[in-house]
């Protein structure tokens, strides 16, 4: 079965920093895109940033570069995201999701909640 | 970036209905396109990629249509764990953007 366990949120003061932690299970990670969707409350979908399968190639949302970075460790089936300098509108649930780039996302992860504010 | 355009925004309706929503895509994405269903509090949940495929274990009365810009899904028989939000979503290229939404609620 495939599982995707997001962690790390946590209330942060704007300018602060985040990482968040996405383990998965149930399937072969080296071979799949994996991505960050974020919801704002009452919001809806964004895609937030996707790294290809050996980790050689990353994309974000033009909101979030040069602030957040998209990390993967295949060893640990593993997904992260490094987020600096956090704004208020950073403020939302992350979702981990199987799929990037020319591809949908199939699994998800139960999310986890970010809010920046002081 | 290409914008993901859905109608309607929102939409009350009755069990046994048969509902249709539309998502416009501002250029042309051939058959690159996703639907999702999300119940509050919940992570969204694939229901059909490429337009048209139906997501394994998703129930026969959804089904998804169009290309280029243009695309529906449509539920044959509303039943009652049908209400929710549904979001378009295009992967043709990066970023893959949502549509903002279409609230499904019981009339």
């Amino acid at each position: 079965e495939v599982q995707l366990v997001e962690s790390g949120g946590a209330l942060v003061q704007p300018g602060g920093s985040l990482r968040l932690s996405c383990a998965a299970s149930g399937f072969i990670f080296d071979s799949y895109w994996m991505s960050w969707v974020r919801q704002a409350p009452g919001k809806g979908l964004e895609w937030v940033a996707n790294i290809r399968r050996p980790g050689s190639e990353e994309y974000y949302v033009d909101s979030v570069k040069g602030r957040f970075t998209i990390s993967r460790d295949n060893a640990k089936s593993s997904l992260f995201l490094q987020m600096n300098s956090l704004r208020a509108e950073d403020t939302a649930v992350y979702y981990c999701a199987r799929g990037g780039t020319v591809t949908y996302f199939d699994y998800w992860g139960q999310g986890t909640l970010v809010t920046v504010s002081s | 970036d290409i914008q993901m355009t859905q109608s309607p925004s929102s939409l009350s309706a009755s069990v046994g209905d048969r509902v249709t929503i539309t998502c416009r895509a501002s250029r042309s994405i051939s058959s690159y396109l996703n639907w999702y269903q999300q119940k509050p509090g919940k992570a969204p949940k694939l229901l059909i990629y490429a337009a048209s495929s139906l997501q394994s274990g998703v129930p026969s009365r959804f089904g998804g249509s169009g290309s280029e810009t243009d695309f529906t899904l449509t539920i044959s028989s509303l039943q009652a764990e049908d209400f929710a939000t549904y979001y378009c979503q295009q992967s043709h290229s990066t970023p893959g953007t949502f549509g903002q939404g279409t609230k499904l609620e019981i009339k």
